[in-house]
């Protein structure tokens, strides 16, 4: 059974601290997306890669967040320093692409930062 | 699984009944849009989509209906039952591969 496995399933760190979230995409999947979930802002988009490449981060705060796909079978999301505001749930998504189908979701990082 | 308590529209529904869930998107220039669903402790689950050249199309239980005047898409779940209780987002694609969740609604079944 296919699916996007996302790890840490829940993390808890310190203000300044790096925090990374891992993303495996379904095998095959060429487009990854990387969303986050609060309560005042829904789903917001982060960033989102084609074939590996990072095609739009532009919903990414720059000077804190990173994103990468090392190899097609990895996704990360990188934030460093964490700030409080950070806290939300992370998700990774990944789709076949062409845009259009449907995307398939992880179950997402919760992350907290005290 | 993960989710968040959302502060949400709500639609509150009897078992049995019909449900209309509404979305207003942003883009004129979107030409594909996706339902989902998400459970609590879950991630968002894709249910039915349409593209900007069809105005309904239909699925088992679930019909989708896209107002391309008003930017308006719907989404009607036929015979609600307690398993359908979630949030429901609407997504729209707005070019590319670009795709953008609206604010979402939680739906209630009373059994």
């Amino acid at each position: 059974d296919a699916r996007v496995t996302q790890t840490p399933r829940h993390k808890v760190t310190e203000m300044g601290q790096e925090v990374t979230m891992r993303c495996q995409p379904i095998l095959g999947h060429n487009t990854v997306f990387w969303y986050r979930q609060t309560m005042m802002q829904g789903l917001e988009l982060l960033a989102y890669f084609r074939n590996r490449a990072p095609l739009d981060d532009s919903g990414m705060p720059k000077d804190r967040f990173s994103a990468e796909m090392p190899d097609a079978t990895l996704a990360t999301l990188k934030i460093q320093p964490s700030e409080p505001r950070d806290s939300a749930v992370y998700f990774c998504a990944s789709g076949l692409g062409a845009g259009i189908g449907e995307l398939f979701f992880g179950e997402g990082s919760r992350l907290t930062v005290l | 699984g993960e989710s968040v308590g959302l502060h949400l529209p709500t639609l509150s529904v009897q078992e049995g009944d019909n449900s209309i869930i509404n979305c207003a998107y942003s883009n004129s220039a979107s030409d594909y849009f996706i339902w989902y669903k998400q459970e609590s402790g879950k991630g968002p689950q894709f249910i039915i989509d349409i593209r900007s050249n069809m105005d309904k199309r239909q699925g088992q239980r679930v019909t989708v209906l896209l107002n391309k005047t008003v930017k308006h898409l719907s989404l009607q779940i036929a015979a609600t039952q307690p398993g359908d209780s979630a949030v429901y987002f609407c997504a729209e694609n707005t070019g590319g591969f670009k795709t953008i969740f609206g604010a979402g609604t939680r739906l209630f079944v009373k059994a």
